[in-house]
């Protein structure tokens, strides 16, 4: 299986953009990219998912490189709720086949 | 909709008992996960269903684990008999047609 590298952890001031990298240099033409948080005490929720173009949703924006062997997850302005672990995951097909969830990304927010 | 729905939300048991989590998934939605996790080994998939019928259930640890879906709004695992290594939090996720997964708020369990 394809593997996801991001760092152990990353802390950002409120209010300022956030940028989580991703390296994926074993990914296959057809993986996609897919980003879940895990606020402390929940289950993990969706934040988004791409495949070759950069994508953009409510809660965030997917920067995906043009070799597609890495990817950022930006957070335009960090709040305080959004402190969580972010994890990046490669999957074949989106949702329907196993989630590989790695350590993740532990992002610390200061007030 | 109340979203994936889990129970108990906390339990603890004493080695060799058995012990049986539920969930239900959100309405109309078609696949179902069981996923668990430790601080150990982080979050790991156990077994999924399409439609009531398991699909993948090699993730799961043992003989000791059994999941069933009897029907399109409820599932259990069962564990049996129980071990200290056993104590974990333990989620249940649902999607619909390989979208995004819901997951619900998770069950701690701890095996005394």
């Amino acid at each position: 299986d394809a593997k996801t590298t991001q760092p152990n952890s990353m802390e950002s001031n409120e209010e300022e953009p956030v940028h989580l990298p991703c390296n994926h240099s074993t990914i296959s033409g057809t993986d996609y990219i897919h980003w879940y948080r895990q606020l402390p005490s929940q289950g993990p929720e969706y934040v988004i998912h791409g495949l070759t173009s950069n994508v953009n949703n409510r809660m965030a924006s997917l920067a995906i490189a043009e070799d597609r062997k890495s990817s950022t997850l930006i957070l335009h302005r960090a709040t305080l709720r959004d402190a969580a672990v972010y994890y990046c995951i490669l999957g074949s097909n989106f949702g329907n086949e196993k989630l590989t969830f790695g350590t993740g990304t532990r992002l610390t927010i200061i007030p | 909709d109340a979203g994936v729905i889990q129970s108990p939300r906390h339990e603890v048991t004493e080695m060799g008992q058995e012990v049986t989590l539920r969930c239900k998934p959100i309405s109309g939605h078609d696949y179902l996960f069981w996923y668990r996790q430790t601080m150990m080994r982080g979050l790991e998939l156990l077994i999924y269903f399409n439609n009531n019928v398991p699909i993948d259930d090699s993730g799961m640890p043992e003989d000791r684990f059994s999941a069933k879906m009897p029907n399109a709004s409820f599932s259990t695992l069962k564990i049996q008999p129980s071990e200290p290594r056993d104590s974990a939090v333990y989620f249940c996720a649902s999607s619909l047609e390989g979208d995004e997964q819901f997951f619900g708020p998770g069950t701690r369990l701890t095996v005394l």
